[in-house]
């Protein structure tokens, strides 16, 4: 069964840093990997989608890798900036669709 | 406006008693999935249907029922089996054409009272 860790659970960092987010997995057999925003009582919001095939994906200041045979994923997060507060999920789906969600990382950026 | 809409955004139930959370969705997508989240915790699936008029159990079926009778709504009912339901409900919804990103709706917060 697919287990997905995310490592920090919280983190708090000044604005303008730029910091990294990292996503474990224990299945390399996945179609993809995405990683969500999530606001405080909301949502799910998409950022980025890596297909299997694929080693990374970009999207304005954020940048996502894939590493299949290590099992990691890493979303790089350029200039931080306080409106990026959240939590960030991973999530990875299988040949059934449905997804494996990693527990976060809730993110605190300082004004 | 597309999307996938969650009624009602705040639910409170009685013990023992049944309530069912509604998901509309106009993206003509085909999959639609039950999450769960409890605080500090990911999501975890409830019930999936890949098609109308089928659906499997996720990994914490046990107390939850659902139904899919049209393509676009996909009702998840809580039952008074389910002991312990006070969390965060989310569904969400995946497309032929992208067949597995993931887009989600805004969320209902059932409580017991």
């Amino acid at each position: 069964k697919q287990e997905v860790t995310q490592i920090p659970a919280a983190l708090s960092v000044p604005e303008g840093e730029n910091l990294v987010l990292n996503c474990s997995f224990t299945d390399s057999a996945i179609y993809n990997l995405q990683w969500f925003r999530q606001d405080p009582g909301k949502g799910l919001t998409s950022l980025l989608l890596i297909q299997s095939s694929q080693r990374e994906q970009t999207s304005g200041r954020l940048n996502a890798s894939l590493d299949k045979s290590s099992g990691r994923s890493t979303l790089y997060i350029a200039a931080s900036q306080p409106g990026d507060s959240a939590t960030y999920l991973c999530a990875l789906s299988g040949s059934a669709r449905q997804l494996t969600f990693g527990s976060g990382t809730q993110l605190t950026v300082l004004p | 406006d597309g999307g996938i809409t969650q009624s009602p955004k705040y639910l409170f139930r009685k013990e023992g008693q049944n309530v069912t959370l509604s998901c509309e969705q106009n993206l003509n997508h085909d999959a639609m999935y039950w999450y769960r989240q409890d605080p500090g915790q990911g999501l975890r699936l409830i019930y999936y249907s890949q098609i109308v008029n089928d659906f499997q159990k996720g990994d914490i079926a046990e107390g939850y029922s659902v139904s899919r009778e049209k393509k676009e709504s996909f009702p998840l009912t809580v039952t008074s089996a389910q002991k312990n339901p006070t969390a965060f409900y989310l569904c969400a919804t995946t497309g032929q054409d992208r067949p597995t990103e993931a887009f989600f709706g805004q969320g209902t917060r059932l409580t017991v009272v």
